[in-house]
């Protein structure tokens, strides 16, 4: 079975522009977690969602929007790049939202560059 | 807020042996889950194991064991018989509840571990 996937793979985009990163979750995970991790910190969560409906959102402005499919993948977009919004972006999905071990499973990630 | 502390940004140990890693944490919560992950350097993040508040043993998959002393809010992972391809970032993590039965995974900063030959 096909981990999760997220594309693309790298972006190099400027100041000012709007951007739209993919993620396709395992087979049968309903839900999708987004995640920003900063050179030398760790992932620092952004959004969750569950069954096509925002579940949760982490301490991050209003340029950060989210969105999820009826197959489930998910876009994170993101407008007025600043550099701060460098970073390598992390999908996770999960079976169900929450109880046990109930790991995420994470993606590759999208590594952003913003000049 | 919860908060995830490791105090070790890096670590060595020779190849075969092995090594503890740090991590406490801070919770108000009765009910959490530890986690840790693995994070080479091509950056995807692999689950390790899983430890949940009220599990009476330490957890153990392989390799890895978690040493969990809930008095003392803390989940050191330990990796026996270390090997080369061990060498990466490992990230403690604990569930936090969000809204009703949502929750997120919140990081600590972080263990560079360096295994070497």
């Amino acid at each position: 079975d096909a981990g999760v996937t997220q594309s693309p793979t790298h972006l190099i985009k400027t100041r000012g522009q709007q951007v739209t990163l993919r993620c396709s979750p395992i087979s049968g995970h309903k839900s999708v977690s987004w995640y920003q991790q900063v050179l030398g910190q760790g992932p620092q969560f952004i959004f969750q969602y569950y069954e096509k409906e925002e579940r949760g959102r982490g301490n991050f402005p209003d340029r950060f929007s989210a969105r999820q499919f009826p197959n489930y993948s998910s876009e994170l977009n993101v407008n007025a790049l600043l550099l701060g919004d460098s970073a390598l972006y992390l999908c996770a999905s999960s079976a169900r939202l929450a109880g046990g071990q109930n790991e995420q499973y994470f993606g590759p990630g999208t590594r952003l560059t913003v000049t | 807020a919860q908060k995830i502390t490791q105090t070790q940004p890096g670590m060595f140990v020779q190849e075969k042996e092995a090594v503890t890693l740090d991590c406490t944490y801070d919770t108000s919560d009765p009910s959490y889950g530890l986690f840790w992950y693995k994070q080479p350097s091509s950056g995807e993040m692999i689950f390790l194991i899983y430890q949940g508040s009220y599990d009476q043993q330490n957890a153990t998959e392989g390799r890895y064991s978690l040493n969990f002393q809930k008095a003392r809010k803390s989940a050191n992972l330990v990796i026996s018989a270390s090997q080369l391809g061990d060498s990466a970032m490992y990230f403690c993590a604990m569930r936090e509840h969000l809204e009703g039965s949502n929750y997120k995974l919140t990081f600590g900063k972080g263990t560079l571990l360096t295994v070497n030959p």
